[in-house]
């Protein structure tokens, strides 16, 4: 069974379109991250969630909203996506605190036409 | 604030030494450190918790430094299957942030 499943693995879109990321933990852990990672390989962090509350938000656009159902899911909205936005996109778990190794899924490769 | 890496990129011979450091200007609870190969997810390493602590399985073992808020990690006798991109992430109250990455290249 996978620990982290993001959906989809690739995402071709244009610009000014509307798009969502899926991302499921079967671990039990209690946070859950959003980064984002360049050209230049830099693994940005952008969103933190712990128990289904928004713990950190770094300076991301407003275009871009996590949204946790349930403690097993942090979904990714895009809105009014920009050629900038292309990029791979990661998700992660980790137990509270970072006391415990983070998991992260297999990312999702966002395009922007 | 990310944390610092240096160096940047590395490139060695199969059998060579390397040493990655990271720091930070923040109290940390922790530093984790990853790997990433091409096209895929970072994988983690290993985990230091606390000020003094040293880690390691097979070649590869990092050090703590609490006070000095620096962690380092050591290839010994680096193999093929090294190569990647190598990150520090560090705990700390805004979360788990990872520094821009050590480029490591192994060559026969």
């Amino acid at each position: 069974d996978t620990a982290v499943s993001q959906t989809p693995k690739y995402l071709v879109t244009q610009m000014g379109n509307d798009k969502s990321i899926k991302c499921e933990q079967n671990l039990g852990h209690d946070t859950m991250y959003w980064y984002k990672q360049d050209s230049k390989k830099f693994l940005k962090i952008m969103f933190s969630y712990n128990n289904k509350e928004l713990i950190i938000n770094e300076t991301v656009p407003n275009r871009f909203s996590p949204k946790s159902p349930d403690k097993a899911h942090l979904n990714l909205h895009i809105n009014s996506l920009e050629l900038g936005d292309s990029a791979v996109y990661f998700c992660a778990s980790s137990q509270v605190g970072g006391q415990g190794k983070a998991f992260f899924g297999q990312g999702t490769r966002l395009t922007v036409v | 604030q990310q944390p610092v890496q240096s160096p940047q990129a590395v490139i060695l011979r199969e059998g060579e030494d390397a040493v990655i450091n990271c720091s930070s200007s923040k109290a940390l609870y922790s530093v984790h450190w990853y790997r990433q190969k091409h096209g895929e997810a970072p994988v983690f390493l290993m985990i230091l918790l606390k000020g003094g602590e040293q880690k390691g399985h097979d070649k590869i073992s990092a050090s703590f430094n609490e006070k000095k808020q620096q962690s380092s990690l050591y290839l010994t006798a680096s193999q093929l299957s090294y190569s990647g991109t190598y990150f520090c992430g560090t705990d700390s109250a805004d979360g788990l942030t990872f520094g821009k990455g050590t480029h490591l290249i192994i060559q026969p």
